[in-house]
């Protein structure tokens, strides 16, 4: 059975850093990497970047370019998403999901809700 | 802004069959794949239905179906139910390496 489980519950100052993991089950990691998707109070979802599990490679949207990391540690087959100089519009709550490359996405975390304060 | 777009509410009543659609919007892509569509009901994460334009997620209802036809893509949900109500996002993979999403409909039963 497929899971993702993430991270608990954040909250943060303006300027700092998040880290939030997805530790998956049911499937090998490094054969299906992660995407990232985000979703601020009461608005859509918006897809951040996805990581292969199997060499790293990644993908980026623009809107995160330069902000964003995603990497992964097969030995745990945990996947990670980090936001740097976080911004009160980075208020969301950041999901994972299975899938790298794919046109959708199976299986998905329960979220993981980030406020960032000023 | 998204060059996916749904319409941002639609009702209907038990027991009616419904339609949403979601429009691709924007030429400045190289291209789109298959659309695929996603149930959201509040505070839960999002629940694949529909991949490829009409293949229903392992364990989907029947009563949800998709098709396209030329830059629409629609979701049809017939015999509504009270359980229906939800958010529905469409998503689609484009230029070999992006995925965008709608902007969302709300459903109310």
């Amino acid at each position: 059975q497929v899971q993702l489980v993430q991270s608990g519950t954040e909250v943060k100052k303006a300027g700092a850093s998040l880290k939030v993991s997805c530790k998956v089950s049911g499937y090998t990691l490094s054969n299906q990497g992660v995407t990232w998707v985000r979703q601020a109070p009461g608005q859509g979802l918006e897809w951040m970047g996805w990581i292969s599990g199997h060499n790293g490679n990644t993908n980026y949207a623009q809107n995160f370019q330069g902000r964003v990391t995603m990497t992964t540690d097969t030995s745990r087959n945990t996947a990670y998403m980090e936001l740097r100089n976080l911004r009160s519009d980075d208020t969301a709550v950041y999901f994972c999901a299975r899938g790298w490359r794919v046109n959708y996405f199976d299986f998905w975390g329960q979220g993981t809700r980030v406020t960032v304060s000023s | 802004q998204s060059a996916l777009t749904q319409p941002a509410s639609v009702s209907g009543s038990p027991g009616q069959s419904i339609t949403l659609s979601c429009t691709k919007t924007s030429s400045d892509f190289g291209g789109y794949s298959s659309v695929s569509w996603y149930q959201q009901h509040p505070g839960k994460a999002p629940q694949l239905i529909i991949y490829d334009v009409s293949l229903r997620s392992l364990g989907v209802s029947y009563r949800f179906s998709g098709f396209q036809a030329g830059n629409t893509a629609s979701l049809t949900i017939s015999g509504l139910q009270a359980e229906d109500e939800a958010d529905y996002f469409c998503s689609s993979f484009i230029g070999g390496d992006t995925v965008i999403f709608g902007g969302g409909t709300k459903l109310t039963v």
